[in-house]
């Protein structure tokens, strides 16, 4: 079973819908859980941790459900500047680990 | 915003040359990484570096492998005889001390070997 899943999509949407991620991971004993996002040939850059209570930052929501090993990230309202592929990234433990990356989600919105 | 910072941003090299790959971390971010991204592949960790000494390694990270923190504010991933599968992107990240692990990357490095 890999580490991090994710279905790799591609998610075509339309610009203002609302577009939802999953991934499951496999370490029950992971403690961090981010969304990462990455523009074609680019660095990942930070979206937003995943708290256990579930987070919200502007159009983005995460929600963390340790008993299944999944992660989600709802877009609201999406819009063309949303188009990247979708990192889930975990890691085993709380201060300065190693992060175990998924492959990636990848979404396309369309005008 | 303070950034990661990498250099170059695109080495070419013959196979079996080394390579020195730069990284200024964040400057007060005291945990250093390197991760590798092969073209389509996931990002896959290679080291964390703490306190002037390696805190972790994946199997990547051979004996081919080096890191070092040469002064104050550079640190560096060495590849000793570069192999044709060493080509790829080359992140470097850093991050705070302290529980929340987030962690930022600059914009990498690609090699490619010949």
């Amino acid at each position: 079973r890999k580490e991090v899943e994710q279905d790799p999509g591609p998610f075509n949407v339309p610009e203002g819908a609302t577009v939802a991620f999953n991934c499951t991971y496999s370490n029950s004993a992971s403690q961090s859980f981010f969304w990462y996002r990455q523009d074609c040939r680019k660095e990942p850059k930070l979206l937003m941790s995943v708290y256990s209570s579930g987070n919200e930052d502007g159009r983005f929501t995460a929600q963390l459900n340790r008993a299944s090993q999944y992660i989600s990230l709802l877009i609201r309202d999406s819009k063309l500047s949303d188009s990247a592929t979708y990192l889930c990234v975990v890691s085993a433990n709380f201060g300065n680990e190693k992060l175990t990356f998924g492959t990636g989600t990848r979404l396309t919105i369309i005008p | 915003e303070p950034e990661v910072t990498q250099t170059p941003s695109h080495q070419v090299t013959q196979m079996g040359q080394e390579v020195i790959l730069r990284c200024v971390p964040i400057s007060n971010h005291l945990y250093f990484y390197w991760y590798r991204q092969i073209l389509g592949q996931k990002v896959e960790f290679l080291v964390s570096f703490y306190n002037n000494e390696i805190s972790e390694k994946s199997e990547i990270f051979d004996d081919q492998f080096s890191v070092e923190r040469p002064d104050g504010s550079n640190f560096t991933l060495k590849i000793r005889s570069t192999k044709l599968e060493d080509s790829a992107m080359y992140f470097c990240a850093s991050s705070e001390l302290g529980r929340s692990n987030e962690q930022f990357f600059g914009p990498g490095t690609r090699l490619t070997v010949l």
